[in-house]
């Protein structure tokens, strides 16, 4: 099976603009989480999706939001871009239970910068 | 304030010793998840723990759900095994992170 997908792998903004990141997840996977990676914060949550409903979210502005397709691949953008939203932006999957209840797979990351 | 502290932050070992990594938290949880991260970004789910002990290969983690406590530990370490390792936990519906161990071991 091939592994959790994300597109683009590296991206260039200037502040204000818009960004979305996409993410494709195993077949057969219907949970789609997001989070973000900084130097200074670490990783930290930003929502999950399953079956195309947002089932968790995490403490990030409204500038961030999400959505997933029937087919299960995800979604995010990122408005009016900050300098501080420069970061890797990883997603992964699961069949469906989330986090606590089974394995996440992780794709390889988004990065985005900020100018 | 932390909901998840691990230790130590930074740990270079010489191939063969056995090593440890700690993650403490200070919220209630049904599980907790150590993840490994390599250079470059890509992040690998080591175990999922709920209670007691788990073993793959020569990784072994343990937790202590009453004393809140959770530990990685890596027997005859290898160069590859040179990563960032992150705990993570959940509580309700929100997500918490360790800030990471990073593991530099020399041939």
């Amino acid at each position: 099976k091939a592994g959790v997908t994300q597109t683009p792998r590296y991206l260039i903004k200037t502040r204000g603009q818009q960004v979305t990141l996409s993410c494709s997840p195993i077949s057969g996977h219907r949970s789609v989480s997001w989070y973000q990676q900084t130097p200074g914060q670490g990783l930290q949550f930003l929502f999950e999706y399953f079956s195309e409903t947002q089932r968790n979210k995490g403490n990030f502005p409204g500038r961030f939001s999400g959505r997933q397709f029937s087919n299960s691949r995800s979604e995010m953008n990122v408005s009016t871009l900050e300098l501080g939203d420069s970061a890797l932006y990883l997603c992964a999957s699961s069949v469906g239970g989330g986090w606590m209840s089974e394995t996440q797979y992780f794709g390889p990351g988004t990065r985005l910068l900020v100018l | 304030k932390n909901e998840v502290e691990q230790s130590p932050q930074n740990l270079t070992a010489q191939e063969g010793e056995f090593i440890t990594i700690n993650c403490s938290y200070s919220v209630g949880i049904s599980a907790l998840h150590w993840l490994q991260q390599h250079p470059g970004g890509g992040i690998v789910s080591l175990f999922m723990l709920s209670s007691g002990k788990k073993k793959h290969g020569r990784l072994i983690a343990t937790i202590n759900i009453q004393e809140k406590h959770s530990s990685l530990h890596i027997t005859a370490s290898h160069p590859r095994d040179s990563a960032v390792y992150i705990c993570a936990v959940q509580t309700g519906n929100q997500f918490y992170f360790g800030t990471g161990t990073s593991l530099t071991v020399i041939p």
